[in-house]
């Protein structure tokens, strides 16, 4: 019954870094979402894509790319990691059925990135 | 601008019944996702209300007034198990969806 994974629980990263953390929908969802999760600030959002080769901006983009080549993968990636990155970094994805319609946002398990 | 409060903490006991509420002010509202959260997992979808009114699932319920910009989860006969933070997400439309999350409501459950 698995709907949304990402590839890894847990990483530990150096400081300059390249980190590719990817996410896989089996659900034929178009919008595909990552956030990252800190103490005391909730769920912040990073980048989400709404269609194949989409990509649009969320709150906190700086230090991030994302690539969606696939409508169920979308990857995020941090050019060169730093500190302040790390963090929990969760995936998800949603229909874009329009208003009313009663659907739900589904979110991978979380990849705990810790950058030294 | 878009802003969603909730309470920070809160507790209750066992058994007992408890609300958390959640104000918003955002644009283009479609919607507003209750998620469960336990400690080191990943949200679990609780509820979702885009219509006024109060929703119901067993011994979770959620509200919605959209006029007022304000919903609340409701859980009744508290277990330990319980013992979670509360996410209040509201879902806008433009082009596309997207969900802007509130803090969180750390929920602490004593026997």
């Amino acid at each position: 019954d698995v709907k949304v994974t990402q590839s890894s629980r847990y990483l530990v990263k150096r400081t300059g870094e390249k980190v590719f953390l990817e996410c896989v929908q089996d659900m034929d969802h178009e919008n595909m979402f990552w956030y990252r999760q800190d103490p005391g600030l909730g769920l912040r959002l990073i980048y989400f894509s709404y269609d194949v080769k989409m990509k649009e901006k969320g709150d906190i983009p700086e230090g991030y790319s994302v690539s969606r080549e696939k409508k169920e993968r979308f990857s995020l990636i941090l050019e060169s990691a730093s500190t302040n990155q790390t963090s929990m970094y969760l995936c998800a994805s949603i229909t874009s059925r329009g208003q009313g319609a009663p659907d739900e946002q589904y979110f991978g398990p979380g990849t705990r990135l810790t950058v030294t | 601008g878009q802003n969603i409060d909730q309470p920070t903490e809160m507790t209750a006991t066992e058994g007992a019944i408890v609300q958390i509420n959640c104000t918003y002010q955002t644009s283009g509202f479609n919607g507003l996702f209750w998620y469960q959260q336990h400690a080191g997992e990943a949200p679990t979808f609780l509820s979702y209300n885009v219509l006024d009114g109060l929703e119901e699932k067993g011994r979770f319920s959620s509200f919605l007034s959209r006029s007022k910009g304000y919903s609340y989860l409701l859980l009744k006969e508290l277990q330990m198990k319980d013992s979670a933070s509360y996410l209040c997400a509201v879902r806008v439309f433009y082009n596309t969806d997207k969900l802007i999350f509130g803090t969180g409501t750390r929920l602490q459950v004593f026997p």
